[in-house]
């Protein structure tokens, strides 16, 4: 079946602008989290949401970042004032949760390179 | 808090050797173990999980990891590598009780030579 897709692939922008990063999840998966990779700092935890639970921002790096959910499935990242550290490729990824089966590794998406200049 | 390494940045290994790519860990509680592989310019994909069991794990493309609680470890082997193995694998914990996010190591390149 069709697996995580996110969009854009790649984005470019200014420094100071607002960035949209989105995520589509596999059908089905009721978790959702979104990571970013970068060169200095690896893989880092960004922010988790499972079903109607408040979601666990504990990883999110500072206000200008936020995150949300739409229905369950599709979920937005957005970056406001974008700084030069900023630059990184955010992943997405969903699970299943629960159980003692496949419901916990997480499937990742391509990812998005954001670039701000 | 929960924390992973990966003590090599790059492992280099000759087609049809064996491949070990090391990983420990360190949880409060339970930990569930996972590796991962990224290829260039592609997302992670998962290849295989300890939850809980037998010890070694047999994963995709013939991969296996042995989880030794003992020594907090969780090494990926490969009894005979392929050149179509080099990549960046990544080893990451997940602290049942600290919820549900992963937490990686910094990754380990994997260069195969023919």
């Amino acid at each position: 079946g069709a697996g995580v897709s996110q969009s854009p692939s790649n984005k470019v922008t200014e420094k100071g602008k607002d960035v949209e990063l989105r995520c589509d999840p596999i059908s089905g998966h009721t978790a959702l989290y979104w990571y970013r990779q970068s060169l200095g700092q690896g893989l880092e935890f960004l922010i988790y949401f499972q079903g109607n639970s408040a979601p666990d921002k504990s990883g999110l790096p500072s206000d200008r970042f936020s995150a949300e959910r739409t229905g369950g499935s599709v979920s937005t990242l957005t970056i406001q004032r974008t700084q030069q550290e900023d630059s990184a490729v955010y992943l997405c990824a969903s699970s299943l949760v629960g159980g003692r089966g496949p419901g916990y590794e997480q499937y990742f998406g391509p990812g998005t390179r954001l670039t701000v200049t | 808090a929960q924390s992973v390494a990966q003590p090599e940045d790059q492992v280099n290994v000759a087609e049809g050797n064996p491949l070990t790519v090391k990983c420990t860990y360190s949880v409060s509680g339970n930990p569930y173990l996972f590796w991962y592989v990224q290829y260039p310019n592609r997302g992670l994909q998962f290849l295989l999980k300890y939850i809980t069991g037998d010890n070694l794990v047999k994963g995709s493309y013939g991969f296996e990891a042995e989880f030794n609680k003992s020594q907090t470890s969780f090494h990926l082997k490969k009894p005979s590598a392929l050149v179509s193995d080099s990549a960046l694998y990544f080893c990451a914990v997940r602290d049942k009780a600290a919820g549900n996010k992963l937490t990686f190591g910094g990754g380990t390149r994997v260069l195969v030579k023919p």
